[in-house]
């Protein structure tokens, strides 16, 4: 098992940049979690995703971020336009339950908005 | 690595002793407990869970001990080694479909 894949493992980009970051979960998983994780606030849930179907958003930081998962193998998760606040580890994690139990963890990409 | 927090509460221990690393959840219908550990640069890796009608689970050389009346969570690494030099975060559900809510996390750091 490849486990999650996360892509690109590390981005660097200019202020008003659009990032996209990209995430495929372990196969046969039907739900979805993107966390952004800094050093001052620690892992946060940005979304998640259930059978592909957003179901809490709440924790999206603004109208800037969008996530999408267009099918059981794939999620994006875009910053428009992107600010250097916006730099942090974010990772993606997928679970078989419909709830939340074990998480599987990619590997996270880096984000440097400059 | 990002996983690491100027301000996390940091345990020492000396390589092959025991560690015990603690935590305080928040809320008391919480039901499902996770310990994670987080090497640097890497994600989160899943240690071991618990029930909330459980008081204690033993995995290898891991242990985790849930409190219910004080609302604590411990996690005990037996002989403790260099490769367990990590962050440890515990993650509680309150209940049914709700995602996890993860601590602040415990640098734990093996001294050889």
């Amino acid at each position: 098992d490849a486990g999650v894949i996360q892509s690109p493992r590390h981005e660097v980009t200019e202020m008003g940049q659009e990032v996209t970051l990209r995430c495929k979960p372990i196969s046969g998983h039907n739900s979805l979690f993107w966390y952004r994780q800094t050093m001052m606030r620690g892992l946060e849930l940005l979304i998640y995703f259930n059978n592909n179907v957003p179901i809490d958003d709440s924790g999206m930081p603004e109208d800037r971020f969008s996530a999408k998962m267009p099918n059981a193998s794939f999620s994006t998760l875009k910053i428009q336009p992107s600010e250097p606040r916006d730099s942090a580890v974010y990772f993606c994690a997928s679970s078989s339950g419909g709830g939340a139990y074990e998480q599987y963890f990619g590997p996270g990409t880096r984000l440097t908005v400059t | 690595g990002e996983s690491v927090g100027l301000h996390l509460p940091t345990l020492s221990v000396q390589e092959g002793d025991n560690s015990i690393i603690n935590c305080a959840y928040s809320n008391s219908a919480s039901d499902y407990f996770i310990w994670y550990k987080q090497e640097s640069g890497k994600g989160p890796q899943f240690i071991i869970d618990i029930r909330s009608n459980m008081d204690k689970r033993q995995g290898q050389r891991v242990t985790v001990l849930l409190n219910k009346t004080v609302k604590h969570l411990s996690l005990q690494i037996a002989a403790t080694q260099p490769g367990d030099s990590a962050v440890y975060f515990c993650a509680e559900i309150y209940s049914g479909n709700t995602p996890l809510v993860f601590g602040k996390g415990t640098r734990l750091s093996v001294i050889a």
